[in-house]
């Protein structure tokens, strides 16, 4: 069993659909990150959590330590949101990081 | 503010040859890290430096070393190629000590393919 899982893997929406993106870990961590990757492979950081929710125009981030759990919801959701959405975590004690497969997002005009 | 650069952007090696790509950090930024991306394993982290100090490694053979200069530039090196070793080869870079201590931006990125 991987120590990140994402799911869905594949996620197809319409203009306008919310969005959630879920990631799960079996590790002790310092802190989380979501990040985005276009095609071509350009990453973007998004956000580093450590706990609670951040919000960034139209995203938003939360991280429920205890249960281990992350989500990245994307709001009024666009074709330019089009994108494979990663989450890493980094490991307690160490900062290794441990990547996520990914979610490939779709979104249709 | 220019941003990550990664030379070169694509590479086309023979099996058993060696290779050097480059990572140019952000001006300021003085720590580097490394992934390799491939469509099997996905991200995986290859190695991190902080003022010429590597201070993580990830779990690869001794193949795959990296170094980091005194400008925060940093190299990383493949020797003896696989077939396996084609991926894209990525680099971010921060102000942070540790790679992702603050954010971290990334480079374009280099695609390796070993024939």
């Amino acid at each position: 069993k991987n120590e990140v899982e994402q799911s869905p893997q594949n996620l197809t929406a319409q203009e306008g659909e919310f969005i959630t993106i879920n990631c799960s870990y079996s590790v002790g961590i310092s802190a989380l990150h979501w990040l985005q990757q276009h095609p071509g492979g350009g990453i973007v950081s998004l956000f580093m959590l450590s706990s609670g929710k951040k919000k960034h125009g139209r995203l938003i981030a939360t991280i429920n330590i205890q249960e281990k759990h992350s989500s990245l919801h994307i709001t009024a959701s666009h074709p330019r949101d089009s994108a494979v959405y990663i989450c890493a975590v980094a490991l307690y004690n160490t900062d290794k990081l441990i990547f996520g497969t990914g979610t490939r997002l779709q979104v249709f005009p | 503010k220019a941003g990550v650069t990664q030379t070169p952007r694509y590479l086309i090696k023979t099996r058993g040859q060696q290779v050097t790509l480059s990572c140019s950090p952000i001006s300021g930024h003085r720590s580097v890290s490394w992934y390799q991306q491939t469509p099997g394993q996905g991200l995986q982290f290859l190695f991190e430096y902080f003022s010429e100090t590597q201070r993580n490694k990830g779990n690869f053979p001794g193949r795959f070393s990296g170094r980091q200069f005194s400008n925060s530039r940093s190299e990383m090196n493949v020797s003896t190629l696989e077939l396996g070793d084609s991926a894209l080869y990525l680099c971010a870079s921060s102000t942070g000590q540790g790679a992702w201590d603050t954010e971290a931006f990334f480079g374009q990125g280099t695609r390796l393919t070993v024939v």
